[in-house]
């Protein structure tokens, strides 16, 4: 079965370091990999788009890592704040403008 | 701009009761997309549209129905809700060029 990957469990960082979440996907052929920030009780927001041609995207404190043959991409934010606790989602196109969703990755960013 | 706009925002029934979710868009964008979401599953696809006259099943489409009544305008309609459609509903609309934009959402119980 056709399968998008994110680690279910929270992950809890110290303000400053570099948070990493990972997505990973089986079954897919995607021309794009997406990543959303959600915050409780709003909906996704788009943050990064990467292309399946493209090894690496930066936005800011944010990079985007995409491996075709490791079927998996890497998320990260660098010097993280309390800000950026928020649950982040991966996205891919299963087919032409159809979106399929992982079930998102909590981030707590502690002081 | 109201980007993408859903009502209602909350919303209760009762076994067998029939209730349409609706949704519009101001980005002159012609995918648009319905999603639920739920504890531990993450946004699963329930129905979407490419374009103004189409509409697509996703994931998830058993005991709900949709209108693309036009480009601004994406409805969910469920005829008979059951208690496994409580969730949380999202619209979305997208460009084509991959990024969705997504509604507030609503949270609708099923008693």
């Amino acid at each position: 079965s056709q399968k998008i990957e994110q680690n279910s469990e929270a992950l809890n960082i110290q303000e400053g370091k570099t948070a990493t979440l990972t997505c990973n996907y089986t079954n897919y052929s995607p021309a794009y990999l997406q990543w959303y920030r959600q915050d409780p009780g709003r909906g996704p927001v788009f943050l990064l788009l990467i292309r399946e041609n493209e090894k690496e995207k930066r936005k800011e404190r944010l990079k985007v890592t995409f491996d075709t043959t490791l079927k998996q991409s890497l998320f990260h934010i660098t010097a993280s704040q309390p800000a950026d606790s928020a649950t982040y989602l991966c996205a891919l196109d299963e087919d032409t403008d159809k979106l399929i969703f992982g079930t998102g990755t909590r981030l707590q960013v502690f002081p | 701009n109201a980007g993408v706009t859903q009502t209602p925002k909350f919303q209760v029934l009762k076994t067998g009761q029939s209730m349409t979710l609706q949704c519009a868009q101001d980005m002159n964008h012609n995918s648009m997309y319905w999603y639920r979401q739920d504890p531990g599953m993450g946004l699963r696809l329930i129905y979407y549209s490419a374009s103004e006259g189409t509409t697509d099943k996703g994931e998830v489409p058993n005991g709900y129905n949709v209108s693309r009544l036009n480009k601004r305008e994406f409805s969910l309609r469920l005829e008979s809700a059951a208690p496994s459609q409580t969730s949380v509903y999202f619209c979305a609309s997208g460009s084509g060029l991959g990024k969705l934009f997504f509604g507030s959402g609503t949270q609708l119980s099923v008693l």
